[in-house]
C-alpha cells in the first residue's frame, strides 16, 4: 500500500470553527490532492498541490484553504466551517498530472461532521 | 447533466455471476480510471486506459474512444467483489479528473 495517511479520520466540529485536516505521504510524490464525497455527486476536487508551496484551486474550493510547506505534507483548513462542508475527505496522491500511465493513492478519507 | 454517467446505479448479484458496469462520458479524454471503494471508505485504482482494453486477474476494463464509453466486467464474481465502482476520466483540454458517482455492487453468496 502507498504511504499516505489521513488525519483526523473522524471529526465533530461546531459551526463557526477552524479545522484542519492533515494529509502525511512517504512516497514523496509532487502532486497531492483534495476531494471531498458527498451523496449524489462523485468525488470532487477542493485543491491540488504540484509542489512546495504550490497550489491551485479546484473546483469547490469556496470555505477552503491549503498549504504545503513540506513535500510530504498537504494541510486542507476550514477557516469557518459550515454545515454544508459536513462530508468525507480524501487525500491523493500522484507522482504526475493524471494520465494513462499515472495511478492515483488515495488515503483513507476523513468524516468530518459539522454541527 | 454530470460528465460521467455510471450505470447501473446499485447492482445485485449472485456469487459466480458475470457483472459489468458501464462509463459514459461527454467530452474529450486523454485517459479514464475505474476505482473500487470498498465499505470501509479506502479507494484503490484498479486500471487506468486510453484505448483497448486490460486485464486483472478476473477483472476486465474496455474503453471505446469513438463511443465515449467504458465497461468494467468482473468474472466468476465473489462476495469480497462487493464494492462501490467508480470511473474517472482526464479531460483532453483540463488538468483534472472528473469522477462519476459510482456503482454499488452487491455480491451474495
Amino acid at each position: 500500500d502507498a504511504g499516505i495517511t489521513q488525519s483526523p479520520r473522524h471529526k465533530v466540529t461546531e459551526t463557526g470553527t477552524p479545522v484542519t485536516l492533515r494529509c502525511h505521504q512517504t512516497e514523496n510524490h509532487r502532486y497531492m490532492y483534495w476531494y471531498r464525497q458527498d451523496p449524489g455527486h462523485g468525488l470532487r476536487l477542493i485543491h491540488y498541490s504540484y509542489g512546495v508551496k504550490d497550489t491551485d484551486k479546484g473546483e469547490v474550493s469556496d470555505g477552503y484553504s491549503v498549504s504545503r510547506s513540506k513535500t510530504e505534507d498537504f494541510l486542507l483548513t476550514l477557516e469557518s466551517a459550515t454545515s454544508s462542508q459536513t462530508s468525507v475527505y480524501f487525500c491523493a496522491i500522484s507522482e504526475s498530472f493524471f494520465t494513462e500511465n499515472t495511478e492515483a493513492f488515495f488515503g483513507q478519507g476523513t468524516r468530518l461532521t459539522v454541527v | 447533466k454530470n460528465e460521467v454517467e455510471q450505470s447501473p446505479q446499485n447492482l445485485t448479484a449472485q456469487e459466480g455471476e458475470f457483472i459489468t458496469i458501464n462509463c459514459s462520458y461527454s467530452v474529450g479524454i486523454s485517459a479514464l480510471h475505474w476505482l473500487q471503494q470498498h465499505p470501509g471508505g479506502g479507494i484503490v485504482s484498479l486500471f487506468m486506459l486510453s484505448s483497448g482494453k486490460k486485464k486483472h486477474g478476473r477483472l476486465i476494463a474496455t474503453i471505446n474512444i469513438q463511443e465515449k464509453h467504458s465497461s468494467l466486467h468482473i468474472t466468476a464474481s465473489h462476495p469480497r467483489d462487493s464494492a462501490v465502482y467508480i470511473c474517472a476520466v482526464k479531460e483532453t483540454s483540463g488538468s483534472r479528473l472528473t469522477f462519476g458517482e459510482g456503482t454499488q455492487l452487491t455480491v451474495n453468496p
